[in-house]
Formats: C-alpha cells, sequence, structure tokens
C-alpha cells in the first residue's frame, strides 16, 4: 500500500507567476483535499475534489483551483502568486462513503516560496 | 476567523512525564476531533480522534478527555518519550465535510 506523494518536494516563484502543484493519492482513496500550512501555523483547508469535482472550498480566492483525474491523483493550481502564498502546501487523501470518511493521510508536502 | 483556540503554544516536559495540549472550540456543529502528530519536513499524521458521544477515549500513553458542555477537549500523553517531540494540532470536523485545526503545539520531551 503506497502512501500519499507529493510533488515537487520544493520550489520557487516570483510574484505573479503561477504554479502547479501534484499529488498522488493513497492506494484505495477516492477523495482528496488541499491545505495552506504557514510557518507556525496549523493547515487551512483549501479545498476537497471526490469524482473529480470540487466538493468544499475553504476561504481561498478563485486563484486557488485544483483537479482531481480519473485515477485520484490531483493537481492544485495557484494562478497570480503573491508573497503570501508561500507556505507549505499538504495534499491529503481519504475514503469517501463509509467509516473512514474523516481518516485524512498527508503527503509530506510541497513547500513553495514565492519572492 | 478561528474557530478552535489550542494551548499552549510550545510545552516542554521531562521524559517520564505527562504532556497535556488543551483545544476549545465554538462550533456546537462538530462531530469528529482529531489529534495530529507532525514531525519537522513531514505532513501530518492521524494520532487519535473522539466522537462527541463518549466523554474519553484512551489508546496506548495518548488519552483524548472531551467535554462537551464546556466545548473543550484534551490530549493527554503519559510517561512521555523523547520520541514523542513534534508538533501537535488538534482538529474538528464539521458535518459540511470541512476541518479546522489549531494552530499547534511544539513539544519537546527533555531525555
Amino acid at each position: 500500500e503506497t502512501g500519499v506523494t507529493q510533488s515537487p518536494t520544493h520550489l520557487i516563484k516570483t510574484r505573479g507567476q503561477q504554479v502547479t502543484l501534484r499529488c498522488s493519492s493513497q492506494s484505495g482513496h477516492n477523495t482528496v483535499s488541499w491545505y495552506q500550512q504557514a510557518l507556525g501555523q496549523g493547515p487551512q483547508f483549501i479545498f476537497q475534489y471526490y469524482r473529480e469535482e470540487e466538493n468544499g472550498r475553504g476561504n481561498f480566492p478563485p486563484r486557488f483551483s485544483g483537479l482531481q483525474f480519473p485515477n485520484y491523483s490531483s493537481e492544485l493550481n495557484v494562478n497570480a502568486l503573491e508573497l503570501d502564498d508561500s507556505a507549505l502546501y499538504l495534499c491529503a487523501s481519504s475514503w469517501r462513503g463509509g467509516a473512514g470518511a474523516n481518516v485524512l493521510t498527508f503527503g509530506a508536502g510541497s513547500r513553495l516560496t514565492v519572492l | 476567523q478561528q474557530q478552535v483556540k489550542q494551548s499552549p503554544q510550545s510545552l516542554i516536559v521531562q521524559k517520564g512525564g505527562i504532556s497535556i495540549i488543551n483545544c476549545a472550540y465554538e462550533n456546537t456543529a462538530f462531530d469528529y476531533f482529531p489529534w495530529y502528530q507532525q514531525f519537522p519536513g513531514k505532513g501530518p499524521a492521524l494520532l487519535i480522534a473522539i466522537r462527541p458521544d463518549v466523554s474519553e477515549k484512551k489508546e496506548g500513553r495518548f488519552t483524548i478527555s472531551f467535554n462537551k458542555s464546556a466545548k473543550q477537549f484534551s490530549l493527554h500523553i503519559m510517561d512521555s518519550q523523547p520520541g514523542d517531540s513534534a508538533t501537535y494540532f488538534c482538529a474538528a470536523w464539521g458535518r459540511d465535510d470541512k476541518i479546522i485545526f489549531g494552530k499547534g503545539t511544539r513539544l519537546h520531551i527533555l531525555p
């Protein structure tokens, strides 16, 4: 059983650029969610995808968007990067439809620095 | 608007002692309360969780105490070990399928 893998692990962008982060879900999971973790803070929910559709969104602007693919992998896209977007971006997968719906398995994250 | 307040921000405990981390929530619609453990360079990992219909849950050295009327819950780590040194996050799930995390507690266990 593979865990959740994210890529890239680190990246540096400049203000105004666009970034795409990728996530492979844990085998057997059908739901993926994304979180932003600023330094010294807890993760903040960005959005969740189930059956390739956005299924819940936190307090993030539309320039944060995502995709879920038929194999349950996912992408997080951020347009028009701002300095405050610098953070660790975490992906988590889970199985929707049973008792394990609230059990999240996190990846190690992608550390984004915006200069 | 922070809906889950966690304290303390940092904690130092002697090896073998009891580590206690507290959380308080505001939204009575929360129905699942997990604790996560995060080591540097890693993502959070689920440690233990509780639903509001029970007042306590124990798994090994880790215990959650839950006070529904006070809207508070806490994590107790018994016989704390240096390997427990990590950042701990409490969280709360709403019926809208959204999870809210506390700001975290950095725990350091002295050898």
